[in-house]
């Protein structure tokens, strides 16, 4: 059954460091996608990164690099360089394409503090 | 510009009433989502679209339902068989070409009942 786990409620970061967000998901189906999103306090989806279950190199976006590990079925998020305006809620999202029909579901959120 | 429009933004009903969240969007896409979020909480499937004409139930799919009569649209209605229906809707839509797309949201709906 298609599942994504986020074990981290809660992070904590300083300013400037890198931190790495969880994320492990459940699929027999081979091809998928695992996406991140940010949600600020405003509660917009902010699109962060994606990864492709054949896609061979790990994706990255600026400051953001998804850790795929696929025969571990994780999909970590690493932030470098971490700013105050980091600070938010993070999604790991998977969608299951063939047997799936499209079906996209969302784990349950890490939510992250910046320090100064 | 193009995008997903949610509407209205804060609802409240009264239990016992039946409501209906608006999601149009003009991004030309097949798939269509509904998500519910309870605050400070992960995002649940409610129902999704891969085509018009066509939906299938989420996890949490009970006390909702939905149509999708044309691509740009798909209403939710918030039945009275929800019982704690209070919480963030948010609609959401992609391609279906490649697995690779983005999920665009919609600002999402607040609804309260009173």
């Amino acid at each position: 059954a298609q599942k994504i786990t986020q074990t981290q409620p809660g992070m904590f970061v300083q300013e400037k460091e890198a931190v790495t967000l969880d994320c492990t998901y459940d699929t027999s189906d081979p091809s998928y996608g695992l996406f991140w999103y940010k949600q600020p306090s405003s509660g917009e989806m902010i699109f962060l990164i994606y990864q492709g279950s054949y896609d061979q190199q790990n994706a990255t976006e600026g400051r953001y690099s998804l850790n795929f590990q696929k025969a571990r079925k994780s999909a970590n998020l690493v932030i470098s360089a971490s700013q105050l305006g980091d600070s938010a809620m993070y999604f790991c999202a998977m969608r299951e394409v063939n047997t799936g029909g499209f079906k996209t579901i969302f784990g349950a959120g890490t939510r992250l503090f910046v320090k100064a | 510009d193009g995008g997903i429009t949610q509407s209205p933004k804060y609802l409240f009903r009264k239990e016992g009433q039946n409501v209906t969240l608006s999601c149009e969007q003009n991004l030309n896409h097949d798939a269509m989502y509904w998500y519910r979020q309870d605050p400070g909480q992960g995002l649940r499937l409610i129902y999704y679209s891969q085509i018009v004409n066509d939906f299938q139930k989420g996890d949490i799919a009970e006390g909702y339902s939905v149509s999708r009569e044309k691509k740009e649209s798909f209403p939710l209605t918030v039945t009275s068989a929800q019982k704690n229906p209070t919480a963030f809707y948010l609609c959401a839509s992609s391609t279906t070409a490649t697995s690779g797309n983005t999920i665009y949201f919609g600002e999402g709906s607040w609804l309260t009942v009173v």
